[in-house]
């Protein structure tokens, strides 16, 4: 099992332009997130999805898009990057019984 | 709103010295505790988690974390680390809910 993968790992993109990153899991979880990872602030949550076809904002959604396009993927859609959005990105997955998270590898974003 | 408080931005010890990481939260529920591990360059890997029973919980790699309900605090211990426990520690609270808050993270740096 791969268990929850990313695409693409690294990006470097200018201001303005857009791009959509992909995850997708193997483990049959119900719930899917997307964080970003920036230093001294720990993760925040952008936008989860609890179930296929449902999506919801996190705590920093602006400039952000999701679709939640099947249970197996969830992908994060920024339409004019900005470079307050370079970052890390890492998509997560919750176990149904614990709420515990299991996170992909991440992609890291350069916004120029 | 629930948060997450970890005491220290960076520590540095030596190799075999006893490690100690707090974590403290604001939530007076009943909750859901995990610290995660962020190796150089990888993703988030769960070291332990708490939900119930013995407040002393047991993850890999020799690391241990207790949970003070009195204190709202769950702190990592490792009695004696390696160069290769050189990571960025996360504590996380979890309230029952959709959302697993982090806190800002601990960098660890262990000198051979």
């Amino acid at each position: 099992n791969a268990g929850v993968t990313q695409t693409p790992k690294f990006q470097v993109l200018k201001t303005g332009q857009s791009m959509t990153l992909q995850c997708a899991q193997d483990m049959n979880h119900n719930s899917m997130y997307w964080y970003r990872q920036d230093p001294g602030m720990g993760l925040r949550l952008i936008y989860y999805s609890a179930s296929e076809g449902t999506t919801d904002k996190g705590e920093v959604p602006n400039g952000y898009n999701v679709s939640r396009l099947n249970k197996r993927e969830f992908s994060l859609r920024l339409e004019s990057a900005a470079p307050s959005q370079t970052s890390v990105y890492f998509c997560a997955t919750v176990g149904q019984v614990y709420n515990e998270q299991f996170f992909g590898p991440g992609t890291r974003l350069t916004v120029l | 709103a629930q948060s997450v408080s970890q005491h220290n931005h960076h520590v540095i010890l030596s190799e075999a010295a006893s490690l100690e990481l707090g974590c403290n939260y604001s939530y007076g529920g009943t909750v859901n505790l995990f610290w995660y591990v962020q190796y150089p360059g990888q993703h988030l890997q769960l070291l332990l988690k708490y939900f119930s029973g013995d407040p002393l919980v047991k993850g890999i790699k020799g690391f241990e974390a207790e949970f003070i309900k009195s204190k709202f605090s769950f702190n990592l211990r490792k009695p004696s680390v390696q160069w290769s426990d050189t990571a960025e520690y996360f504590c996380a609270v979890n309230a029952g809910d959709y959302k697993l808050s982090f806190g800002a993270g601990t960098t660890v740096t262990v000198r051979a």
